[in-house]
């Protein structure tokens, strides 16, 4: 089985921060690799997929790198609505998600 | 729009059996994979089973194998997970989430998902 491990589990960052979360699979899954945003009581919402590839109606601020083993998803500004759980997907073989990363207000 | 809508949630006793349902509108249902998602309170998200556009191919995480069944009706637009001699550890937020292709082997993403209905198993 691919396990996804993502960095860090959490993070404090200020709004108009640059913020990265990384997302390394074990093997490699070409660019089999998906992000997804979640807020609390909320179900998941896709914003990034095929590994770089922005969702329709996300904002442009979202913006997702990588191929192989090692991702990034970079929110190059950060704004208020953005302060949620994020996880990474594997669609290479079956499917897999990362443990979530979870961004706070600083 | 595209919508999908959990149901058949509640409290089961363990070693107990539930079914859920999760209905889908907007789209040509047979068209697409489907899949199951579960989040244990306070925890992330794990992928629990995905079925293929026709229901003949489906994949299972390893801890549901034999317990859990998923399939479709595609004339009712309506996906279900029966689960059988449920544990504890089965306590979550199950969700379905449409896939984008009618394939169950992979190289697609979830888009959109339901809103969820709470399992909880406990005695």
């Amino acid at each position: 089985d691919i396990q996804m491990t993502q960095s860090p589990s959490s993070l404090s960052a200020s709004v108009g921060d640059r913020v990265t979360i990384t997302c390394r699979a074990s093997q490699s899954i070409s660019s089999n690799l998906n992000w997804y945003q979640q807020k609390p009581g909320k179900a998941p919402k896709l914003l990034i997929y095929a590994a770089s590839s922005l969702q329709s109606g996300v904002p442009s601020r979202f913006s997702g790198s990588g191929s192989g083993t090692d991702f990034i998803l970079t929110i190059s500004s950060l704004q208020p609505e953005d302060f949620a759980t994020y996880y990474c997907q594997q669609s290479y073989s079956i499917r897999t998600f990362g443990q979530g990363t979870k961004v706070e207000i600083k | 729009e595209v919508q999908l809508l959990e149901s058949g949630g509640g409290l089961v006793q363990p070693g107990g059996s539930l079914r859920l349902s999760c209905a889908g509108s907007g789209f040509t249902f047979s068209n697409y994979a489907i899949n199951w998602v579960r989040q244990a309170p306070g925890k992330g998200l794990e992928w629990v089973s995905t079925i293929s556009g026709s229901g003949g191919t489906t994949y299972y995480v390893d801890s549901v194998k034999g317990r859990f069944t998923i399939s479709r009706d595609n004339s009712k637009s309506t996906l279900y997970l029966q689960m059988n001699s449920l544990r504890a550890e089965d306590t979550a937020i199950y969700y379905c989430a449409k896939g984008t292709r009618t394939t169950a082997s992979g190289g697609d993403w979830f888009d959109p998902w339901g809103q969820g209905t709470l399992v909880t198993v406990s005695s």
